[in-house]
C-alpha cells in the first residue's frame, strides 16, 4: 500500500494565482483531513471530510476549498493565493473503525507564495 | 476548550542518554492522547497513543509515555536515544466521538549529539 500520497512536493505561486493540492489514500479510510503547519505553531486543521460527498470546515478554512467526490481523493484548492498561505500542507486520513481516530499522514506539500 | 502545550521548543541530548519530552493538555474529560514524530521532510508518524486502560503506553522505536491524569500530562520517554531519533515530536489530544477535534501541540525539536 502506498498509504497517503500528496502532489506536488514543492510549489511556488505568485500572489493571486490558484492551484490544487492533490491527496490520495489507498487504505479505504472514511475520514480525511487537510492541515497546515507553520513554524512553532503545530498543525492547524483546514478542512475535513467524513466520507465521499461530505466536507466541513476546520479551524482555519478561509482562502481554501475542498471536495470529496471519491473515498480515495481529497483535493485542496487555493483560489487566490496570498503570502499568508505560505506553509507546509499535510493531508491525513483515519479509518472509521478506529475510535481513537489515529491519523495517517502524507509527506506534505511545501508551498511558497510570493 | 482543548489545548496542548509542549514547554520545550528545542532539546539537545547526547546519543545514549535518556530522553523525556513534556506534554500538558487541557481538557474536561479523559482524552485520547497521541505522540507523533516528524523526520525532516517527512509527514507525521504515530509513535504511540493512549486510548484507555493502562496509563503506561509502549510505542514504536523504543518510546513509551505515561498518562498522569492528576498532572494533565502525557510525557514521552526513551531510555537511550539513538542519532536517528533526531526529529520533531508532536503531542496531540483528541476528544471521543469528535474526529475533527484533534489538537496538536507546537512541537519539540530534538537534536542528538553523536
Amino acid at each position: 500500500n502506498a498509504g497517503v500520497t500528496q502532489t506536488p512536493k514543492f510549489r511556488i505561486l505568485k500572489i493571486g494565482q490558484s492551484m490544487t493540492l492533490q491527496c490520495t489514500q489507498d487504505m479505504n479510510h472514511n475520514y480525511m483531513y487537510w492541515y497546515r503547519q507553520d513554524p512553532g505553531m503545530g498543525l492547524k486543521l483546514i478542512y475535513y471530510s467524513v466520507g465521499a460527498g461530505i466536507t466541513d470546515k476546520g479551524e482555519v478554512p478561509n482562502g481554501y476549498n475542498v471536495s470529496r467526490s471519491t473515498t480515495e481523493d481529497f483535493p485542496l484548492r487555493l483560489e487566490l493565493a496570498a503570502p499568508s498561505q505560505t506553509s507546509v500542507y499535510f493531508c491525513a486520513s483515519s479509518p472509521l473503525a478506529d475510535p481513537s481516530y489515529e491519523q495517517y499522514f502524507g509527506p506534505g506539500t511545501r508551498l511558497t507564495v510570493t | 476548550a482543548q489545548s496542548v502545550t509542549q514547554p520545550d521548543i528545542h532539546i539537545t541530548v547526547s546519543e545514549g542518554a535518556s530522553l523525556e519530552l513534556r506534554c500538558n493538555y487541557s481538557y474536561g474529560a479523559t482524552p485520547y492522547l497521541f505522540w507523533y514524530v516528524q523526520s525532516p521532510g517527512q509527514g507525521l508518524q504515530l509513535l504511540l497513543k493512549y486510548f484507555s486502560g493502562d496509563t503506561l503506553v509502549q510505542g514504536i522505536k523504543g518510546f513509551e509515555a505515561e498518562f498522569k491524569r492528576s498532572q494533565s500530562s502525557f510525557n514521552l520517554r526513551k531510555p537511550s536515544v539513538h542519532w536517528s531519533d533526531a526529529a520533531e515530536y508532536f503531542c496531540a489530544v483528541g476528544k471521543k466521538t469528535s474526529y475533527d477535534k484533534v489538537i496538536f501541540g507546537p512541537g519539540t525539536s530534538l537534536s542528538v549529539i553523536p
